[in-house]
């Protein structure tokens, strides 16, 4: 099983500044990794897929970079919407398909 | 528009059962591969089963006790859920994989609660 690793568990930051978040894979995942969104009481949302694909209707501030075991999703200019967790998960290797623990971005 | 739709949670003692329907709509359904994920109150994301045409994946701690299934005439996709534990409360979302062979999910419904407890 391919554990994955978000860091840091906890981003405080103001809005229109920047925002990087980690994910680190056990294993090589090659490409195969994607990222949410989720917001409270709602269900994730696919931001980006392939480490750095954006999904359909995804603003251009997401982005993601990475390869292998390292990935990062960079948030550029936050808005007061991004405050959210965000998880990765990894699909290059499966049963199981396995997500970080997730990194909650709260307002500073 | 896509959309999924689940039904069938609720409150279930151990050792119960329950089925979890998912309503598929504005799409091919059969054309997609499906997933269950699951999250505990107040925890992260786990992914519980796949359903590949005819092939059926399951994380560990639900094989033997959990089946995937569905009928594409009904665009529906099921878990039934057997043997249920306590840790085997939470927010229930079906969920569409994006593409053949790519396992990550472009579509989630707004998630069914199962609570397992006496």
């Amino acid at each position: 099983e391919i554990v994955m690793t978000q860091s840091p568990a906890t981003l405080s930051l103001s809005p229109g500044e920047r925002a990087t978040l980690s994910c680190r894979a056990s294993q090589s995942v090659s490409s195969s990794l994607a990222w949410y969104q989720q917001k409270p009481g709602q269900a994730p949302r696919l931001l980006i897929y392939g480490a750095s694909t954006r999904a359909t209707g995804i603003p251009a501030r997401f982005s993601g970079s990475g390869s292998g075991t390292e990935f990062t999703l960079t948030i550029n200019t936050l808005q007061s919407e991004d405050f959210a967790v965000y998880y990765c998960q990894q699909y290059n290797n499966w049963p199981p398909i396995t997500f970080g623990q997730g990194t909650r971005l709260e307002i500073k | 528009e896509v959309q999924v739709v689940e039904s069938g949670g609720g409150l279930v003692q151990p050792g119960g059962s329950l089925r979890l329907s998912c309503a598929a709509s504005g799409f091919t359904f059969s054309s997609y591969w499906m997933s269950w994920v699951r999250q505990a109150p107040g925890k992260g994301l786990e992914w519980v089963a796949n359903q590949d045409g005819s092939a059926k994946y399951y994380v560990d701690s639900v094989r033997g006790r959990f089946t995937i299934s569905r009928d594409n005439a009904k665009n529906s996709l099921y878990l039934q859920m057997n043997s249920l534990r306590a840790e085997d409360t939470a927010v229930y979302y079906c969920v569409r994989v994006y593409v053949f062979g790519k396992n990550f999910f472009d579509h989630w419904g707004q998630g069914a609660l199962v609570t397992v407890s006496s």
